[in-house]
Formats: structure tokens, sequence, C-alpha cells
């Protein structure tokens, strides 16, 4: 069975850039039956997609969060990743990395990483 | 962009009892891409419901979804204890803004 699991700062100050890494376990990465993605929670909010890669490492971004969001895949660790360049306190969240299939919605999640921005 | 509005935002019910959570979206989508999740405190969203009506691994008969075009629903039959949380439903990149399905 996949697992994911995210890693991160967990505090990061304004302006500075988050990156987050999501290791994948159970199959490979590089797998045509799923994508990649990020969503992330704010603190007793709802869920917000952020970003989705598939292996060959075509891209898809929320339009309003594209412009800080970069999402890319390492192959040969399993892993994939998120960099968001100048946070603010709005970017304070949990983190999820989540493999999505579109006839199949997100199946398999990361426990969440809480990501607060503070200086 | 499609939006997506769940309601009620909070439904207060007793264990036994039947709930009908509604799902609306601002034009029409397929049934194939529409999903619902459940998510308790302190833990990641669970996959529930997958192409309107199919149920995910693991997920009780009691839960069934059904809906077509605009309108969806997330039905439970009759609520368990551990089914008081909230739920989102989710096409593509969007999700509506949850439900919290409460204890009376």
């Amino acid at each position: 069975q996949l697992q994911l699991h995210e890693s991160g700062p967990g505090l990061v100050k304004p302006s500075e850039t988050l990156s987050l890494t999501c290791t994948v376990s159970g199959d490979s990465i590089s797998t045509s039956d799923y994508y990649w993605a990020w969503i992330r929670q704010p603190p007793g909010k709802g869920l917000e997609w952020i970003a989705t890669i598939f292996y060959s490492g075509t891209t898809y971004y929320k339009p309003s969060l594209k412009s800080r969001f970069t999402i890319s895949i390492d192959t040969s660790r399993d892993q994939f990743s998120l960099k968001l360049s100048s946070v603010t306190a709005a970017d304070t969240a949990v983190y999820y990395c989540v493999t999505y299939r579109s006839t199949s919605g997100f199946e398999y999640w990361g426990q969440g990483t809480l990501v607060t921005v503070s200086s | 962009e499609i939006v997506l509005t769940q309601s009620p935002g909070t439904l207060s019910l007793s264990p036994g009892e039947r709930a009908t959570l509604s799902c609306r979206a601002s034009q029409s989508i397929s049934s194939t891409f529409l999903a619902w999740y459940q998510q308790k405190p302190g833990q990641a969203p669970r996959l529930l419901i997958y192409g309107a009506s199919r149920r995910a691994t693991g997920t009780p008969h009691r839960f069934s979804g059904s809906g077509s075009g605009t309108d969806f629903s997330l039905t439970i039959s009759r609520l368990e204890p551990e089914d008081f949380a909230v739920y989102y439903c989710q096409q593509s990149g969007t999700f509506g803004q949850g439900t919290w399905l409460e204890i009376k």
C-alpha cells in the first residue's frame, strides 16, 4: 500500500522560501497510476489544492497560487517537493502530500505537516 | 472555475439517524470526477466516495453517494458515533467548503 510522508521546517519567517518534501513508499513514484499533489489546510479552515505533478514532470497549478509555488519531482529518490516563495502569515497551514487520479480523487494522504509563518 | 457549495454548513443529528449532505456545482460536471472525503479532528482527510457513487476501499456500506449534473449528495443511512466529522466534496482541483456533522 502506498504511503506518503511529508517533511519540512515547521517554522518559517515571513518573506522567506518554504521547502517541503514528500517521500513515497510502497510503490515507485514513476508509476503511471497516479499523479502527485500538494493540498493545504489553514487552521480551522477548509482544503485548498495547490499543485499536481506527473512522473514525467508535467505540472498543474491552482491559477491563483501559481506565481509563488513550484512543484518538482525526483524519481531517483521517490520524492516530490513544493517550494513557496515570499511566505506570509496567510501561508500558515497543514500541508498534505497526496496521490491523485481524476477518476478516483485524492486517494492516499500523508499525515500532514504544520507550517507556521512567524518572525 | 467551478465552485462547489456544500449545505448545510453544520448538521446536528443523533446516532442512528439518517444524514443527507448536499454538494452543488456552479456548472454541470461529470459524476465521474466527483468525490467525497471525511475528516476527523487532527487527521488527514480520508477518501470515502469517488465517481459520485463508488465506495472507496474500507468505506462502510452505510455511506452512499448519488447525483448528477450540478447536484450531488452523500447519505449516511444510520449514523454511528465515529461518523461525526467534517465532510468535503471535490471535483478536480476544487473542494467544497465542508459540512460539519455534529452530535445533537
